[in-house]
């Protein structure tokens, strides 16, 4: 069965101060995992797609690393505005192309 | 990148009565939409896969005479929620995939409904 665990569930992070999330998977062959954000009472925001161990892509002050195993969300000097929840999707190549999802990491960044 | 829409934002109605939220691909073409709902400080669990012309595939558990799901064109989606009662209460977002391989799902903003 396919599982998606999520740590921490809360963090809290003084502006500048550099962190990891982690998404840890069991999944029967990755198609692909997902990284979004989401702001309160608001929908999902992309960030990255990953599709095989060692793959590595950044966005600004994101970046996120695949294993076979987990994936890490590193934020690089996190500034207030980063305070979000990140969720870690992922997608098997058996079954329905649907999106699996952890139940998050809520971030708080204090200026 | 890929915008998808919904409309509307926010719904309150009288139970008994039904709801239609709208999901559009803004642009690109979307051959499958998919609807979750989220519960607060829970994620998002997937209610049904709807695909351009076909019947929508629902997930173990939801009602698929409760909620109807039409995804008449490549770049809209509807999910009708039918005799809606308090326990409907939810955020409901919807997502689409962009075509090719890259599987990507962009999702909507989100509906909020209160059913009273």
């Amino acid at each position: 069965e396919d599982q998606v665990t999520q740590s921490p569930e809360a963090l809290r992070l003084q502006e500048g101060e550099s962190s990891s999330l982690n998404c840890s998977y069991t999944v029967s062959g990755l198609r692909g995992l997902f990284w979004y954000r989401q702001d309160p009472g608001k929908g999902p925001e992309f960030l990255f797609t990953l599709y095989s161990a060692g793959e590595e892509k950044e966005k600004e002050r994101l970046k996120a690393t695949l294993t076979k195993k987990e994936s890490f969300l590193h934020i690089t000097a996190p500034k207030p505005e980063d305070s979000a929840t990140y969720l870690c999707a992922v997608q098997a190549w058996t079954g329905a192309n649907n999106l699996f999802f952890g139940t998050g990491t809520r971030l708080t960044v204090i200026p | 990148g890929a915008v998808v829409s919904q409309h509307p934002s926010r719904v309150i109605c009288k139970s008994g009565t039904s709801v239609k939220i709208e999901c559009r691909s803004l642009d690109f073409q979307a051959t499958t939409m998919f609807w979750y709902r989220q519960f607060p400080k829970q994620s998002l669990m997937l209610m049904a896969t709807s695909n351009e012309g076909s019947k929508a595939t629902y997930e173990q558990g939801v009602e698929k005479d409760k909620f109807l799901i039409n995804h008449a064109s490549l770049t809209l989606s509807t999910l009708t929620v039918t005799s809606a009662h308090p326990e409907d209460s939810s955020f409901y977002i919807c997502s689409a995939r962009t075509p090719g391989q890259s599987y990507e799902q962009y999702f909507g903003p989100g509906t909020r409904l209160t059913v009273t």
